[in-house]
């Protein structure tokens, strides 16, 4: 089996602020995602990747940059945080982009901006 | 308008059954998963749809219905631990895995 690592856990940021976060999968799987999860709302995809140094926009692509450095890694940038904002970040992987793949969730990175 | 809709909670008594609904209304249709999150956890796969009908997994059972844009996921002989959200997502059309996700069932099981 495999897993897929978010770091940090908890991040707490300021308005304004660059924030950086990071996920790291051994799966071998080649499609990354990067989801928000925000209360009483769906999972909203921010960006993915299909390969290494591949990157494709989701529905919520806007105020975020993303990074696949390597197969294993995905990480992603909030370029300014909201004042306020609360949210969890999932990163998913998955084998391929065909809709019968299952994805595999990393356990989040809780966000919060002061 | 597009999208995945469920119910926001739904409480069920153990050793009963519990069915959580789902509806969609997207461009196109290539497929239904759902996944189970627990609180603070990462959301778990446990089935995929596409075709019509029931599709019995034992404690979990899905059902689907393309023509109404309906499914739903059966839970079984209920234990405590079924507590958690249930995560409806549909994948609209060829761009396979970007799914539309419904807002999550939170699934509250008594004793």
């Amino acid at each position: 089996g495999g897993i897929i690592t978010q770091t940090p856990k908890f991040l707490i940021g300021q308005e304004g602020q660059k924030l950086t976060l990071k996920c790291q999968q051994n799966f071998n799987h080649d499609t990354m995602y990067w989801y928000r999860q925000d209360s009483g709302k769906g999972l909203r995809l921010i960006y993915y990747s299909i390969t290494e140094n591949d990157l494709q926009k989701g529905d919520l692509s806007e105020g975020y940059d993303a990074s696949r450095e390597k197969k294993s890694s995905f990480s992603l940038t909030v370029t300014s945080a909201q004042k306020n904002e609360m949210a969890v970040f999932l990163c998913a992987s998955s084998i391929g982009t065909n809709s019968n793949e299952r994805l595999f969730f990393g356990h989040g990175t809780k966000l919060s901006v002061l | 308008g597009q999208g995945v809709e469920q119910p926001a909670k739904l409480m069920s008594v153990e050793g009963t059954f519990a069915r959580v609904n789902c509806t969609y209304s997207t461009s196109g249709f290539n497929g239904l998963s759902w996944y189970q999150q627990r609180e603070g956890q990462a959301p778990v796969f446990l089935s995929y749809v596409v075709l019509d009908g029931l599709k019995d997994s034992g404690h979990f059972s899905t059902f689907l219905s393309r023509s109404n844009g309906y499914s739903y996921l059966l839970l079984t002989e209920l234990q405590i631990k079924d507590s958690a959200s249930y995560l409806c997502a549909v994948s609209p059309n060829s761009a396979g895995n970007k799914l539309t996700f419904g807002i999550g069932t939170r699934v509250l099981v008594r004793p």
